[in-house]
């Protein structure tokens, strides 16, 4: 299953709404996920089955969607959210990861 | 308190061998889903392989033939051993597992380089 994102980068302000769209090259029910990674760290967990929040995520971070449309939100971007978030399928082996967003500082 | 520590990473030649190690604590390792997944420098993520509470074990097809996942319940420690290694295997491989929630990658470790170069 290939999983697209986009856009691939975002150049956005502080305070920010952002939303994130990842598609499915076929329908994956709701197993999908979303991670965040800043430079030289391993990736974390912020979203899992499409919308829930993991535990310790702030509220600011929404997911939604189901099928093979997802988009992640983020609402007032603060300077630690500005990082790379990857989307990924985990319904069917092998599990996939979309390319991921860079989010930069206008 | 969940804690992923990898380990075994290096400078390793075409068509050698490495074994990387990923000591768990704050769970047991033989209950949980784990897996390798590998990002090349300044690129995306990558899933490697996981090996289910049951024992079963899956592999990217670009990996399927030359790496073995396994665990040692003793030492509460996963494995991935890497045999013919390529350049394209050139990577920091992280250990991730899925504790409670349905996602495979609840919590990652801080991932160990391998570089495959002569």
């Amino acid at each position: 299953i290939q999983m697209t994102q986009s856009p691939s980068s975002l150049s956005v302000s502080v305070g920010d709404r952002v939303t994130i769209t990842c598609r499915a090259s076929r329908g994956i029910s709701n197993y999908l996920a979303w991670f965040q990674q800043k430079p030289g760290k391993a990736p974390k967990s912020l979203i899992y089955g499409a919308s829930s929040l993991q535990s310790g995520v702030p509220s600011k971070f929404s997911g939604s969607g189901s099928g093979t449309d997802f988009t992640l939100t983020i609402s007032s971007l603060q300077p630690e959210d500005f990082a790379t978030y990857y989307c990924q399928q985990y319904n069917s082996y092998p599990y996939t990861f979309g390319q991921g967003t860079k989010l930069e500082i206008k | 308190e969940v804690q992923l520590v990898e380990s075994g990473g290096g400078l390793i030649q075409p068509g050698g061998s490495l074994t990387l190690s990923c000591a768990a604590s704050g769970f047991s390792a033989s209950r949980n889903y784990m897996s390798w997944v590998r990002q090349a420098p300044g690129k995306g993520l990558e899933w490697v392989s996981v090996i289910d509470s049951g024992g079963s074990t899956y592999y990217a097809d670009s990996v399927k033939g030359r790496f073995t996942i396994s665990r040692d319940i003793s030492k509460n420690t996963l494995y991935l051993e890497m045999n013919s290694l390529r350049a394209e295997d050139t990577a920091t491989y992280y250990c991730a597992v899925n504790m409670v929630t349905t996602s495979p990658f609840d919590e990652w470790g801080q991932g160990t380089l391998v570089t495959v170069s002569p």
